[in-house]
């Protein structure tokens, strides 16, 4: 059973489309962090959010942490082909024993 | 400064054998921890080294093992490899707090 649960799995759009990736745990946590993955690589991190409610923006990319600190949001708005890739959430939490929880991924394909 | 490195990069085996990873988080940090990931399971937590010792550890058999140096850089040890060990495995380095984990490349183990 997987802490955190990334829905939808699989995500393939045209070009220029909006889009939203959920987070959700039953756990609460004391941060939340986003991260990208290509083929062949490691993640690379995108943001941490640690304040419930905290909305914090890169670009395109808009990322939100639920008031309770158990979801969090990842939205881009007009996606492009290089925003291909393996969206990952990992939260950490004091309680849980501090170290990093990843969930289950989404997998985003932006088609030309 | 340079990124987190693993080697080696990918690796074959047999079933039965033994491997040893390494990894030379970035220049300063402290920590260092290892996860594996699978198409299935995705990413899950192995154990976490700061400062030559132990802090965190996942639900993983004790088959799997590791250590850190005195430099920080580390090593993961996986003895009597079975088929299902095939995964990419991930070190990531950070400062030492709970914070931003920065990822290597990973080492892509398959066992034959």
């Amino acid at each position: 059973t997987q802490l955190l649960e990334q829905s939808p799995q699989f995500l393939s759009i045209q070009e220029g489309e909006n889009l939203t990736v959920y987070c959700n745990s039953s756990s609460v946590f004391s941060s939340l962090q986003w991260y990208r993955q290509e083929p062949g690589e490691g993640p690379v991190l995108l943001v941490t959010v640690v304040t419930g409610g905290e909305v914090k923006k890169l670009k395109r990319l808009t990322f939100q942490f639920g008031d309770a600190r158990k979801d969090s949001s990842l939205h881009i708005t007009a996606a492009q082909p290089g925003d291909t890739g393996l969206y990952l959430c990992a939260g950490q939490s004091n309680i849980l024993g501090n170290q990093f929880y990843f969930g289950t991924g989404t997998s985003l394909t932006v088609i030309p | 400064k340079a990124g987190v490195t693993q080697t080696p990069r990918y690796l074959i085996k047999t079933r039965g054998q033994q491997v040893t990873l390494s990894c030379s988080p970035i220049s300063g940090h402290r920590s260092v921890s290892w996860y594996q990931q699978t198409p299935g399971q995705g990413l899950q937590f192995l154990f976490e080294y700061f400062s030559e010792t132990q802090r965190n550890k996942g639900n993983f058999p004790g088959r799997f093992s590791g250590r850190q140096f005195s430099n920080s850089r580390s090593e993961m040890n996986v003895s009597t490899l079975e088929l299902g060990d095939s995964a990419l495995y991930l070190c990531a380095s950070t400062t030492g707090g709970y914070n931003e984990q920065f990822f290597g490349p990973g080492t892509r183990l398959t066992v034959l």
